[in-house]
């Protein structure tokens, strides 16, 4: 079954660090770019990063550069946000998804996980 | 950054009617780079369009995507009660990526 697996969310301080991690199984993880989306509570999704299948381009929305780094480790099937200075406005649900390159550049996040909450609060 | 705006806010429709919910992009977002999602309540998105009118697999065919350029329409064609549910439109023709701020069909 092919399935990604969040884990790492926990409430935490404004300027603290956090780890994300996305474990996959079920599919040829190095074989995609992966991505990483949000939901803040009661709104709608954002876009966070993506990266490629060896790591070599990543891509991020403003509101994290300089914040936020996307990894990931193909022998160990996982994908990873490292998460610095948060700020309240980074508390919101993370997802991490597959992203399948169905034809001549036509993308799409086809797996999803189950997602896991960041909360940043004093 | 390529600004989806979607239209209206809130279908309220019954079961059996059509829906047809609109993705306004700020550019052209090039080659119909533009895929749909649902969201249930407390779920992952689903991806139901890519390349503005391509299905994903296991997507219903009262599910249909159109448009070009800045304009895309997202049909369904008769609602089924498991239908309900908020629609985003999001581009991927460049980063950064972002979603338009979704569309709510609601039973009426």
């Amino acid at each position: 079954e092919v399935q990604l697996v969040e884990s790492g969310g926990d409430l935490i301080q404004p300027g603290g660090s956090l780890r994300l991690s996305c474990a996959a199984s079920g599919f040829t993880f190095s074989n995609y770019w992966m991505s990483w989306v949000r939901q803040a509570p009661g709104k709608g999704l954002e876009w966070v990063a993506n990266i490629k299948q060896d790591g070599s381009e990543k891509y991020y929305v403003d509101s994290v550069k300089g914040r936020f780094t996307i990894s990931r480790d193909n022998a160990k099937n996982s994908l990873y946000l490292h998460m610095n200075s948060l700020r309240a406005e980074d508390t919101a649900v993370y997802w991490c998804a597959r992203i399948e390159d169905f034809w001549s550049g036509h993308y799409g996040m086809d797996v999803w996980g189950q997602g896991t909450a960041v909360t940043v609060s004093s | 950054e390529i600004v989806l705006t979607q239209s209206p806010g809130t279908l309220s429709l019954s079961p059996g009617e059509r829906a047809t919910l609109s993705c306004r992009a700020s550019q052209s977002v090039g080659n119909s780079f533009l895929a749909w999602y649902q969201q249930k309540p407390g779920q992952a998105p689903r991806l139901l369009i890519y390349g503005a009118s391509s299905r994903a697999t296991g997507i219903p065919d009262r599910f249909s995507g159109s448009g070009s350029g800045t304009d895309f329409i997202l049909t369904i064609s008769r609602l089924e009660p498991e239908d309900f549910a908020v629609y985003y439109c999001q581009h991927y023709a460049n980063s950064p990526w972002t979603f338009g701020q979704g569309t709510k069909v609601e039973i009426k």
